[in-house]
């Protein structure tokens, strides 16, 4: 079974802190993706990676970066938190099924 | 722009009977949908997904409609019981979008006794 881990379930920080985000896969894959799911708007992609040290912005990327080392592990960076990015982070991975992610558990956080 | 949306943000069945999700796209180079389930604090899980070269796939319970005329996609849960109360999500991905998903803003169901 793929399994998609996120570093923290709940995660609480303060308003301008800088937030690491990590997101580690098992089973190979070469795509990874990180979304935050809000009330209202559904999934909205942040970045992804189709290989190691590669990344691409998504649709709402501001406020955001990534680091993508090594091909199992996908870290979300929150450079300066703002309460407008309190929101459930979603990670995924994609392996040989064309489309189909494999998500992790997600993170919930709150700035404050 | 919203390109996959469900414009239901909430459904209630009640136990035994169908469930249909809606979901419409505007975007014609989308070629496969996929539906996902999430349960509160959990990640989505995949459920079924279409290739936009059928109209419509199954898998025990859930079948998936797609009409391309329409750019529409259902998913039909047949009978619907009180675990599958989740949020249902409709995704759609594209060639050349390296496997990228557009998701929609999901449906709550809820499966009534």
């Amino acid at each position: 079974d793929v399994k998609v881990t996120q570093s923290s379930r709940y995660l609480v920080k303060r308003t301008g802190e800088k937030v690491f985000l990590e997101c580690v896969q098992d089973m190979d894959h070469e795509n990874m993706f990180w979304y935050r799911q809000d009330p209202g708007l559904g999934l909205r992609l942040i970045y992804f990676s189709y290989d190691v040290k590669m990344k691409e912005k998504g649709d709402i990327p501001e406020g955001y970066s990534v680091s993508r080392e090594k091909k199992e592990r996908f870290s979300l960076i929150l450079e300066s938190a703002s309460t407008n990015q309190t929101s459930m982070y979603l990670c995924a991975s994609t392996g040989t099924a064309p489309y189909e992610q494999y998500f992790g558990p997600g993170t919930r956080l709150t700035v404050t | 722009d919203q390109q996959v949306k469900q414009n239901s943000p909430s459904l209630s069945v009640q136990e035994g009977r169908i469930s249909i999700l809606n979901c419409d796209y505007t975007n014609s180079m989308f070629d496969y949908f996929l539906w996902y389930k999430k349960y509160p604090a959990e990640g989505p899980t995949f459920l079924i997904s279409i290739s936009s070269i059928k109209d419509k796939n199954e898998d025990g319970r859930f079948t998936v409609f797609l009409n391309k005329s329409a750019k529409h996609l259902s998913l039909h849960i047949v009978p619907s019981q009180p675990g599958d109360s989740a949020v249902y999500f409709c995704a759609a991905g594209r060639p050349g979008g390296g496997n990228k998903l557009t998701f929609g803003t999901g449906t709550q169901l809820k499966v009534e006794l």
